[in-house]
């Protein structure tokens, strides 16, 4: 079947710390990648994407790069803001079927 | 551009009553979809649509009914609420027939139901 993983939360960082999450996922074929953020009280958006193996993702300074090899697709930050305070969600998506799998997401909580 | 817009934000409802979570998108994406959010159970697709008038049923649809007269609507009914609903609901849509590998879904705010 298919399903992503995420390391467990809550996360806690200093200002300015490095960021790493860990997902992995299972699926058939060659599904696309992403993660999401969910801040206080909203609807999730958008981070970023990798559709392909080897791709690399990025945004506002967050990356993500798709490992075929070893199924993952970590999301890492080099220096971490207490406006990056939010919900992390990896999910990936499959080439055929209607549906999004989405991991159990990762608090991660940035203290100045 | 309003994007996926969910009414209500808020609410409480008794055992066994009814109910519709109303969801309207105004960016003319063919697929629309009801999430639950759970702690500790990421989301969960309740029920999706790939266009006017087809509606499939997600991982967790019992107890709750979706139709789609309209692009732009997406209602969800519970018919019979029980205290296992409590959560928070979020529709999102995406562009294309169907949820493109290709295309990222877009999130309303979401409702937080309370079932007593």
């Amino acid at each position: 079947g298919n399903s992503v993983t995420q390391m467990e939360g809550p996360v806690t960082l200093s200002e300015e710390a490095f960021l790493t999450i860990n997902c992995t996922y299972t699926a058939t074929g060659y599904p696309s990648l992403f993660w999401y953020v969910q801040y206080p009280g909203e609807g999730l958006q958008l981070l970023l994407k990798a559709t392909k193996a080897d791709d690399k993702g990025s945004n506002k300074g967050f990356e993500a790069t798709y490992r075929k090899e070893t199924t993952s697709f970590h999301l890492e930050k080099g220096s971490v803001q207490v406006s990056d305070s939010a919900v992390y969600f990896c999910a990936l998506s499959r080439r055929t079927g209607n549906q999004f799998y989405f991991g159990t997401g990762t608090s991660l909580t940035v203290i100045p | 551009n309003a994007g996926v817009t969910q009414t209500p934000k808020f609410q409480v409802l008794k055992t066994g009553q009814s109910m519709t979570l109303q969801c309207a998108q105004d960016m003319n994406h063919e697929y629309m979809s009801w999430y639950r959010q759970d702690p500790g159970m990421g989301l969960r697709l309740i029920h999706y649509s790939v266009g006017a008038g087809i509606t499939d049923q997600g991982e967790v649809p019992n107890g709750y009914n979706v139709s789609r007269s309209t692009t732009e609507d997406f209602p969800l009914r519970l018919l019979s609420a029980a205290p296992s609903q409590t959560s928070v609901y979020f529709c999102a849509s995406s562009p294309g027939q169907a949820s493109s590998y290709n295309s990222p879904l877009h999130f309303g705010n979401g409702t937080r139901l309370t079932v007593t």
